[in-house]
């Protein structure tokens, strides 16, 4: 159990476009999800946490209105990186948090390559 | 000065050898640990999850917590070449153990047959 997916895995895009990446928890419900952002060779950085039905809280230095959140259901956030360029190109990762558990871990996704030509 | 420090290796070991792997942290105020375990192109996963000072073993894989030294240790015995990933320690604060997390940068190991 405690599955979660992204989609796409890896996404190649010109400068200027917008891409949205989703992550979904497959068993289970997750009232959080945190998006991270990781470079080659350094660690992962929390961008956002996103709560089921409320807007989602960014971490100094994230550009809120360049990096949507959207966390509509309890299975499903999705990222958009809006008028992305060549310096958004990175691995985007998603964790899902788990309501009603008693050991409430972060579940990661497989992460999406994002390249911004 | 970064919040978590973990040397970035690579780390190469023979097969059979221990890997011994270790962060230091500044904010006294972190108290769950975690270390997870990242193959290239993959999200991580959770290897080891501890509260506070002390020790944890599960299996191969045995982690101490310092908090007085604010210093954290993962030791794999009998490493195998599957164990060839890049580990990350990670962090959280004491009023949310699995809220934010706060990781370091990953030592990338390579165990050789």
């Amino acid at each position: 159990g405690a599955v979660v997916s992204q989609h796409p895995s890896r996404v190649i895009c010109k400068s200027g476009t917008s891409v949205k990446i989703e992550c979904r928890s497959l068993d289970f419900q997750a009232t959080t999800m945190f998006w991270y952002r990781q470079f080659p060779k350094q660690s992962l950085m929390l961008m956002a946490t996103s709560n089921e039905g409320s807007k989602a809280t960014y971490e100094q230095g994230v550009e809120k209105d360049k990096f949507l959140i959207n966390h509509a259901s309890l299975t499903l956030s999705t990222l958009t990186v809006t008028s992305a360029h060549p310096e958004d190109s990175s691995f985007y990762i998603c964790s899902a948090r788990a309501s009603g558990r008693s050991y409430n871990e972060q579940f990661f996704g497989p992460g999406t390559r994002l390249t911004v030509l | 000065q970064k919040e978590v420090e973990q040397d970035p290796g690579p780390l190469s070991v023979p097969e059979g050898a221990i890997v011994s792997l270790n962060c230091t942290y500044s904010n006294s105020a972190f108290q769950y640990f975690m270390w997870y375990r990242q193959y290239s192109r993959k999200g991580p996963e959770l290897l080891m999850y501890t509260y506070s000072s002390g020790n944890k073993e599960d299996g191969r894989f045995t982690a101490q917590v310092d908090k007085s030294s604010k210093y954290i240790s993962l030791f794999i015995r009998d490493s195998q070449p599957s164990d060839s990933a890049t580990y990350l320690c990670a962090m959280s604060l004491g009023t949310d153990s699995w809220g934010k997390l706060q990781f370091g940068a990953g030592t990338q190991v390579v165990v050789t047959p």
